[in-house]
């Protein structure tokens, strides 16, 4: 069985611009989690999705946002990018009725 | 809000030695999870419990559910150097539940000197 994956794996952006970050769960995996990870932070969570409705939210500002597809592909957006959202994103997704994830190998985003 | 500590914060050991951390939670965890990060990649799930004084192995890492359900031990047995990067431990309080969120410890940076 695959394992969850992202696209693009790196991105380059300026302050101001807006990126999406896409990521497909395990195939019957319904529920999608993000999280930012930075050196100083560690792993934050940002929010879950499962059956195409957020269900969780972490404390990010509202220029973070999401939505789930009906085949549970999620994407990720970040509009106005500031210097700080320099991280790696990473998705994972769920296993069914645990709380096991797996996480996919991440977006390093880079604010310049 | 939950709180995750993880010990040591990092360890330097010598090839071959054995090697144990630790994750201690402020409340009751119905689901512990050990990850191994590499630089620039996402955390790979190493070892999953979710029973308490649950002990499985995984090759040369064993984990235990302790038994209060408020830590969780992860020992490395005999290292090699590629055993270095990240650990992390993660909790839930749930299990499977729609309301999930899991907390994550801090990491243990280990580098095995060959």
């Amino acid at each position: 069985k695959a394992g969850v994956t992202q696209t693009p794996r790196y991105l380059i952006k300026t302050r101001g611009q807006q990126v999406t970050l896409s990521c497909s769960p395990i195939s019957g995996h319904r529920s999608v989690s993000w999280y930012q990870q930075t050196p100083g932070q560690g792993l934050q969570f940002l929010f879950e999705y499962f059956s195409e409705t957020q269900r969780n939210k972490g404390n990010f500002p509202g220029r973070f946002s999401g939505r789930q597809f009906s085949n549970s592909r999620s994407e990720m957006n970040v509009s106005t990018l500031e210097l700080g959202d320099s991280a790696l994103y990473l998705c994972a997704s769920r296993e069914p009725y645990t709380d096991t994830q797996y996480f996919g190998p991440g977006t390093r985003l880079t604010v310049l | 809000g939950q709180q995750l500590n993880q010990s040591p914060q990092s360890m330097f050991i010598q090839e071959g030695e054995d090697v144990s951390m630790n994750c201690t939670s402020s409340s009751i965890f119905n689901t512990w999870l050990w990850y191994k990060q590499d630089p620039g990649e996402g955390p790979v799930l190493l070892i999953a419990l979710y029973k308490a004084g649950e002990l499985t192995s995984n090759g040369r890492l064993t984990a235990q559910f302790g038994i209060t359900r408020k830590d969780s031990f992860l020992n490395i047995s005999a290292s090699i150097p590629s055993d270095v990067g990240i650990y992390f431990c993660a909790g839930s309080p749930n299990s499977g539940g729609s309301n999930y969120k899991l907390t994550f410890g801090k990491g243990t940076l280990l580098t095995v000197n060959p």
